[in-house]
């Protein structure tokens, strides 16, 4: 079965502090692919990355940087010198990939709820 | 590029009432999602269609929910009798491909049972 472990419900940082946000996650599947979104107050869901299985290399869009590790099975993501429009929920899912029945749905985690302060 | 358009955004409804929602997904996008969110969950998925067949409708409460997609666009989420649990935001997500592209969201329909 799939699964996605968000272990931290909340985090609460002051603005320009660095916060990571973990994501840890279960698959038989060879192929796969994980997603991070991010949902502000108004609850639309904003796609962030997306990552295949065969492709571990990090990746840094601006502030945000994410680290994939399959000997871990974790996909972490960093915001770094945080800001407060960075305030929302965070959720990481996972998806198959084509084969084994896989549908393309997402499993999500139970979400990191992220407080910027100023 | 237009987003993922729901209606309503918000919805009041005693128990055992029926109500409906609307998705218009992006353009081109052959596959359509609703998922349920509780609050202070991740959202799952209800039915996946591809074009305007049913690819997955596994998690989908078939006593209570049903879904179509008229023409392989728009698509329709009834509940019908509704139950207090029901309460949640009802997403409709779109993709190119649903096995390889990303989905992207629309702005959710909050349904309050009372």
């Amino acid at each position: 079965a799939q699964k996605v472990t968000q272990a931290q419900t909340e985090i609460s940082v002051v603005e320009k502090e660095d916060v990571t946000l973990d994501c840890v996650y279960e698959t038989r599947d060879t192929t796969y692919y994980l997603f991070w979104y991010k949902q502000p107050p108004s609850g639309e869901l904003v796609f962030l990355i997306r990552r295949n299985s065969f492709d571990e290399q990090n990746e840094i869009s601006g502030r945000y940087s994410w680290n994939f590790q399959k000997s871990t099975s974790s996909f972490n993501f960093t915001i770094t010198a945080s800001q407060v429009v960075d305030s929302a929920v965070y959720f990481c899912a996972l998806s198959g990939g084509r084969g084994s029945g896989n549908t393309g749905k997402l499993i999500f985690g139970q979400g990191t709820t992220l407080q910027v302060k100023p | 590029e237009a987003g993922v358009a729901q209606s309503p955004r918000y919805k009041i409804i005693e128990k055992r009432q029926s109500v409906a929602f609307w998705c218009n997904p992006i353009s081109g996008h052959a596959t359509l999602y609703w998922y349920q969110q509780i609050l202070g969950q991740g959202p799952k998925l209800l039915i996946q269609f591809q074009n305007n067949g049913v690819v997955d409708d596994s998690q989908l409460p078939k006593d209570r929910f049903s879904a179509e997609r008229l023409k392989g666009v728009d698509s329709t989420l009834k509940i019908q009798p509704a139950k207090l649990e029901d309460s949640a935001v009802y997403l409709c997500a779109s993709s190119l491909d649903g096995q390889i592209y990303e989905q992207y969201f629309g702005p959710g329909t909050r349904l309050t049972v009372t």
